[in-house]
């Protein structure tokens, strides 16, 4: 089945440092890729959608110039936190649907990373 | 963009109880998913259905399609504890890359 990989899997990191996410699809390959923020116990919260060699779209209310989405190929987009604030501590996920995927086609998530800025 | 409601939001059982899950909305979908999330890692699809009416079974779990396309529900028959884990649904619609989630179910099964 179609695997995704995110990497790290936890981070730490200081107030003010960067912090980059990779999220690879290993075994297709994946136009688009999402990126999400969950908190504790609440659902997934749509931050951008990453197209491959274009840039991304970001939802209402998020800042792209602090969550930088960059998807330099079919199988890899990252996300980096700029200038990264306790309030950034969270979990963060992405998804990748497949080339060719329709609406109702599933979608490969990763197993998240959970950013912790102190 | 859709709304979509999901109930309850926790649900904390014991074992060889039955259960279910609620995901509505005001919008017709052309799809809906429905997805497990265990602590610490990403969603996992479950089933997807997209034919209004549709009821699919997966051991335990059944999942239903309103005959609108408004709504969807997902019963679990005698859960057990592995079956812990946070429930998300999910609407499609042709012609939009993202998918919609609902609020999710936090479903605690003790032994």
């Amino acid at each position: 089945g179609a695997v995704v990989s995110q990497h790290p899997s936890r981070v730490i990191c200081k107030s003010g440092t960067s912090v980059k996410i990779e999220c690879r699809s290993l075994d297709f390959q994946a136009t688009t890729m999402f990126w999400y923020r969950q908190f504790p116990k609440q659902s997934l919260m749509l931050m951008a959608t990453s197209n491959e060699g274009s840039k991304a779209t970001y939802e209402q209310g998020v800042e792209k110039d602090k969550f930088l989405i960059n998807h330099a190929s079919l199988t890899l987009s990252t996300l980096t936190v700029t200038s990264a604030h306790p309030e950034d501590s969270s979990f963060y996920i992405c998804s990748a649907s497949e080339q060719g995927a329709s609406y109702n086609s599933p979608l490969h998530f990763g197993n998240g990373t959970r950013l912790t800025v102190t | 963009t859709q709304l979509l409601e999901q109930s309850p939001q926790f649900l904390s059982i014991q074992e060889g109880e039955n259960l279910t899950v609620y995901c509505n909305s005001s919008s017709v979908f052309s799809s809906l998913q429905w997805y497990r999330q265990e602590p610490g890692e990403g969603p996992v699809l479950l089933v997807t259905v997209v034919t209004g009416g549709e009821v699919k079974k997966l051991k335990r779990l059944t999942f239903q399609f309103g005959d609108a396309r408004k709504d969807s529900s997902l019963h679990i028959t005698a859960a057990q504890p592995g079956d812990t884990g946070l429930y998300l649904c999910a609407a499609g619609n042709s012609g939009y890359s993202t998918l919609t989630f609902g609020k999710g179910t936090m479903l605690l099964v003790s032994p």
